[in-house]
């Protein structure tokens, strides 16, 4: 398999633009995750989906973030408007669904750099 | 508010010697620690992880070491090697629960 892959690999876009960022997680995985990665706050984790189902969005940080993963195989994480402090590292992960009270392994895509200028 | 920190923000040390990387934890509900491991322009990658029903896991060169009471774990690294210089990620997770907590990140360099 060719791991977690993401796309675009860097975005560099002007604020209040709209940025879309793709994922196309493990073949066979149940779970996907988005992450953000700040200096500050280390990789912080934004939403996740569990077999195409959005379970926790507590971290999205506003409404300005919206995220959706129409089946298995793709998920996208789309910001609109964009603003400068969106300028981050994004990794979407992706794992297997344990048994109950087991945590699987997250893989890691290469993430996207985006700058919002 | 951060529930898993590491409070070392960079490590340098010497091939050969030991890094020893820490990492605190605020949730008493945490039961399932883990470290990953970054290099440059890469997405993390699992390194070693250890439930809280134990309090040492090793692999390797790698040992993870949990204190419960203090609510700290460490990874040590020994011998170190130049291609252990990487960014280390600290996580924790609640029973039953699929997502992770993730620390800031430790970014250790071994020096040759």
């Amino acid at each position: 398999d060719a791991g977690v892959i993401q796309s675009p690999r860097h975005e560099v876009t002007e604020m209040g633009q709209e940025v879309t960022l793709r994922c196309k997680p493990i073949s066979g995985h149940d779970y996907l995750f988005w992450y953000r990665q700040t200096m500050m706050r280390g990789l912080e984790l934004l939403i996740y989906f569990n077999n195409n189902v959005p379970i926790d969005d507590s971290g999205m940080p506003e409404d300005r973030f919206s995220a959706k993963m129409p089946n298995a195989s793709f998920s996208t994480l789309k910001i609109q408007p964009s603003e400068p402090r969106d300028s981050a590292v994004y990794f979407c992960a992706s794992s297997f669904d344990l048994l109950a009270g087991s945590v699987d392994t997250q893989y890691f895509g290469p993430g996207t750099r985006l700058t919002v200028l | 508010d951060q529930q898993v920190k590491q409070n070392s923000p960079s490590l340098s040390v010497q091939e050969g010697r030991i890094s020893i990387l820490n990492c605190d934890y605020t949730n008493s509900m945490f039961d399932y620690f883990l470290w990953y491991k970054k290099y440059p322009a890469e997405g993390p990658t699992f390194l070693i992880s250890i439930s809280s029903i134990k309090d040492k896991n090793e692999d390797g060169r790698f040992t993870v070491f949990l204190n419960k009471s203090a609510k700290h774990l460490s990874l040590h690294i020994v011998p170190s090697q130049p291609g252990d210089s990487a960014v280390y990620f600290c996580a924790a997770s609640l029973l039953g629960a699929n997502n992770l907590f993730f620390g800031t990140g430790t970014r250790l360099t071994v020096i040759p």
